[in-house]
């Protein structure tokens, strides 16, 4: 199976300021058949990103992912309150799906 | 507005079966070609996807627990249900149900329901 790393491991940042999320996969995945979440504490995660750059219906353009082949990444341009969560990956390419173990954006 | 909602029991004693059905809404199970499927959080695996049915009917499980697991699905009341069998507290998790769009990126989510094995 493809295993996803997420870096770092937490992240400490102002809003205000620019984050940038990696996501490292094993193998080549197919078809850039990347995605990203968002988990807040006590919910669901809520798809992103698809893709590895299409942003999800209502997503806010703050939100870009990019990438292809074995490396992904997630940025959000200027951090709002709201942003400060848990940041997983996904990977739809190859059975079974996996998702990374997560990058916590914590305000600094 | 699609919305999923998981049910099932809180608590279940080691090798017994779990039994969680996920009620979907706005949205039909067997229309368009979508993947509906089950996904556990747990603090030691993080999120990790079980398996799926597909609006044909046809399913697939994650080798991880393929022996023991079976999604099937109640088409008049456009539910769909996730039978595991020979639990381990390995298995406590938060269980969620969601529509995996055609590729199977997830959306929406269910709200996840918590499933805790122990004697």
């Amino acid at each position: 199976e493809i295993v996803l790393t997420q870096s770092p491991g937490t992240v400490s940042l102002s809003p205000g300021e620019r984050a940038t999320l990696s996501c490292r996969a094993s193998q080549t995945i197919d078809r850039n058949y990347l995605a990203w979440y968002q988990q807040k504490l006590g919910q669901a995660p809520r798809l992103l990103i698809y893709g590895a750059s299409s942003r999800a219906t209502a997503i806010p353009d703050r939100f870009s992912g990019s990438g292809s082949g074995t490396d992904f990444t997630l940025t959000i341009s200027r951090l709002e309150p709201e942003d400060f969560a848990l940041y997983y990956c996904q990977q739809y390419g190859d059975s079974p799906i996996t998702f990374g173990q997560g990058t916590r954006l914590e305000i600094k | 507005q699609v919305q999923l909602q998981e049910s099932g029991p809180g608590l279940v004693k080691p090798s017994q079966t779990l039994s969680l059905t996920c009620t979907v809404s706005g949205d039909s199970i067997v229309s368009g070609s979508y993947f509906w499927s089950w996904i556990r959080q747990s603090a030691g695996k993080g999120l990790e996807w079980i398996g799926r049915i597909h609006s044909s009917g046809s399913t697939h499980y994650n080798p991880s627990v393929k022996s023991r697991v079976a999604i099937s699905r109640d088409t008049s009341k456009n539910e769909f249900s996730l039978r595991l069998d020979s639990l381990t507290p390995a298995d406590t998790a938060v269980y969620y149900c969601a529509r995996g769009l055609p590729s199977e990126r997830f959306d929406p989510w269910g709200q996840g329901t918590l499933v805790t094995v122990s004697s």
